[in-house]
């Protein structure tokens, strides 16, 4: 079982939708993260928080909007995806820390039509 | 940024048979290097990291990675492959952004393919 919760599991929307991507984790840590993971390629990072704070955006496009309420949530805004997004989006979390490990959720599978 | 550079993106071995999944770094300083698996339809799931403390480290379900200074190599092995070792492994660094902050860096992964 992952500490880290994903929902929704699957989730398919068309170009001109509106929808969010959630993460959730007890564990106290306060850096969260956002990849992205295309079929049969490795994680890309998109975004990192480190205390509720924005530090990290790796020049995503302005259709994703990362939110961060709380220590423990971790928020991606969706809106007007093309085709190309379509992807695994995976949320981490990890302590502070140089050698610190990321614990992943399972994903979230998004599918743009 | 620092990074990894995994070497063969497929490896098949035989159900017993050893296990080795490359992976070399690129860095002038002392990496923090980690080693991650992912199974079909699932997140990643950290197997081991390099602490420094020692050069070879045990993870968990019985791999373990030598850290070679003078061969800048993370390589990952286990001795005897069982049938639910099939995965996509992935070697990772934590790279300092141009932001100043820290993020981790993956290789490009192996798929391991284990035959009965």
């Amino acid at each position: 079982d992952t500490e880290v919760t994903q929902t929704p599991k699957h989730l398919v929307m068309g170009m001109t939708n509106k929808k969010s991507l959630k993460c959730e984790q007890h564990m106290g840590h306060r850096a969260m993260y956002w990849y992205k993971q295309k079929a049969k390629k490795p994680p890309e990072l998109m975004f990192v928080y480190s205390y509720e704070k924005l530090s990290i955006n790796e020049s995503v496009p302005s259709r994703f909007s990362p939110e961060c309420p709380n220590s423990s949530l971790l928020n991606l805004h969706l809106h007007a995806l093309q085709p190309e997004d379509s992807a695994l989006y995976l949320c981490a979390s990890s302590q502070r820390g140089k050698n610190s490990p990321l614990h992943f959720g399972n994903g979230t599978r998004l599918t743009v039509t | 940024a620092q990074s990894v550079t995994q070497l063969g993106s497929h490896v098949s071995v035989s159900e017993g048979a050893l296990v080795l999944l490359r992976c070399n770094y690129s860095s002038s300083v002392p990496p923090y290097l980690f080693w991650y698996v992912q199974y079909p339809n699932q997140g990643l799931q950290l197997l081991l990291k390099y602490t420094s403390a020692a050069t070879l480290v045990k993870g968990i379900n019985g791999f373990e990675a030598e850290f070679k200074k003078s061969e800048t190599s993370f390589h990952l092995t286990k001795p005897s492959a069982h049938m639910s070792d099939a995965a996509e492994y992935f070697c990772a660094v934590s790279s300092l952004m141009d932001t100043g902050r820290r993020a981790l860096t993956f290789g490009s992964g192996t798929r391991l393919q284990v035959q009965p």
